[in-house]
């Protein structure tokens, strides 16, 4: 039972563009969500968060959405630049459980 | 402080031995995660601690598998009689009590 999916395991974007990674859950418990980008040979390097009361956090050039009705999660990057391209991964946080249950990744590739 | 460090970053071992990582926190955060991460997968929860105390672990986490804090700094996870299943990245992270997780650049175990 995979209670955070990413169905999608690559996206191709032009620079410039936006880029848009979704993700979604089945828990309820979840009151936190979170991106992480990973590069290959190191650990997932935090981008940006959003909790469960909000639906919508902003970062430069990263938005999150949520859509807690639909269970549903976004990112947002615009525009789109060649070092964006990397593997990024969804995570939903129970803080009750003090645990985070990732996606499987989604492989960015941002083309010149 | 420079951020999340892990210890060994590679480590190959036979199968039936047994090894120990080790996984130093960013020095202000409370909470430290262990995950193991397996090819095309997202990082899977291991255990987590706040401080020394070990609050959840994974029913994944068979009994060879212990992990200990004992002063709140440091972490150690330790994988005995090990098995060629057991080959993976393990992902160490830690934060605040609440915020997103910084994660280390992993330890990866390879079982012959």
């Amino acid at each position: 039972d995979q209670q955070v999916k990413q169905n999608s395991p690559s996206l191709s974007v032009q620079e410039g563009r936006i880029s848009i990674l979704n993700c979604d859950y089945t828990n309820s418990m979840f009151d936190y969500f979170l991106w992480y980008k990973k590069y290959p040979a190191e650990g997932p390097t935090f981008l940006i968060s959003i909790s469960s009361i909000k639906d919508k956090n902003e970062d430069g050039r990263f938005t999150v959405f949520l859509n807690k009705s639909a269970k549903h999660l976004s990112l947002h990057i615009v525009p789109s630049q060649p070092g964006d391209s990397a593997v990024y991964f969804c995570a939903a946080h129970n803080t009750n459980a003090g645990k985070s249950t990732f996606g499987d990744g989604t492989t960015l590739t941002v083309k010149p | 402080d420079t951020g999340v460090s892990q210890d060994p970053r590679h480590k190959i071992t036979k199968r039936g031995q047994n090894v120990t990582f080790r996984c130093d926190p960013i020095s202000e955060h409370n909470r430290l995660y262990w995950y193991r991460q397996t090819l095309g997968q997202g990082p899977e929860f291991l255990t987590y601690f706040q401080n020394e105390a070990q609050l959840e672990k994974s029913r994944l986490l068979s009994d060879r598998f212990s992990a200990e804090r004992p002063k709140g700094s440091f972490s150690t996870l330790e994988i005995q009689r090990t098995e060629q299943g057991d080959s993976a990245m393990y992902l160490c992270a830690s934060s605040e009590l609440a915020g997103g997780q910084y994660f280390g650049p992993g330890t990866r175990l390879l079982v012959l």
